[in-house]
């Protein structure tokens, strides 16, 4: 069965430094997303894409992130310098973009856990 | 405001046992509605999903979830705990219309299975 991969699966890094998580959605999906967790707390929706640009974003999601899909099978995530309370799980999702909004299931990747010391 | 409440934080069955773990959601109109597992490693599996129709809906594993729109609740259930099932439980909603396509989820259940 055809499923998101998310790489790496753990990063650590130091406040201020640039991270970039990977992910590679189902292969014929169309829209993508990146939701965080931060531990003990909700899963929260950061970003989603389409076609090349993000199609929604929340208050999450300001100047220090950003994604992109640089070749036909990756889309990432970048966090420009992080911050203490980046620390959370991010998992990457994708949808087939077919049918309406809601509708559509989103599959998920593990996450990838990131610390920020 | 739109929110998904999951009250139990953890909860610890025995094997055998049935389990039901509480969904309550607060939205517009009725969203759609999932439930996703996350074993330990691993990512966000969907057990199942109700978009309309009939409100008990079956999902993966021997899981069934009722919605109850007078009750804005969306509740899994399972008839007999199996050791394997211990994970951690989410419950999500989608939008039923167009203009945004985020998942709202809940805090998760953590689920404890004793031999």
């Amino acid at each position: 069965e055809p499923e998101v991969t998310q790489t790496p699966s753990h990063q650590v890094t130091q406040m201020g430094q640039e991270v970039i998580l990977r992910c590679v959605p189902i292969s014929n999906h169309l829209y993508f997303y990146w939701y965080r967790q931060i531990l003990g707390q909700k899963v929260e929706f950061l970003v989603s894409f389409y076609n090349n640009e993000i199609s929604e974003k929340s208050e999450i999601f300001d100047d220090q992130f950003s994604v992109e899909r640089p070749d036909g099978s990756n889309f990432t995530l970048k966090i420009r310098s992080t911050k203490l309370e980046d620390s959370a799980m991010y998992f990457c999702a994708s949808s087939g973009g077919v049918l309406a909004p809601g509708r559509e299931t989103q599959y998920f990747g593990p996450g990838t856990r990131l610390l920020v010391l | 405001a739109q929110s998904v409440t999951q009250p139990d934080i953890h909860i610890t069955v025995s094997e055998g046992a049935s389990l039901e773990l509480r969904c309550n959601y607060s939205y517009g109109a009725t969203p759609y509605l999932f439930w996703y597992v996350q074993s330990p490693g691993q990512g966000l599996q969907l057990l199942l999903k109700y978009f309309s129709g009939d409100t008990l809906v079956q999902g993966i594993k021997g899981f069934e979830a009722e919605f109850k729109r007078s009750q804005s609740s969306f509740n899994l259930r399972k008839p007999s705990v199996h050791w394997s099932d211990a994970a951690e439980y989410f419950c999500a909603v989608g939008p039923p219309t167009s203009g945004t396509y985020k998942y709202i989820f809940g805090t998760g259940t953590r689920l404890k299975v004793l031999a």
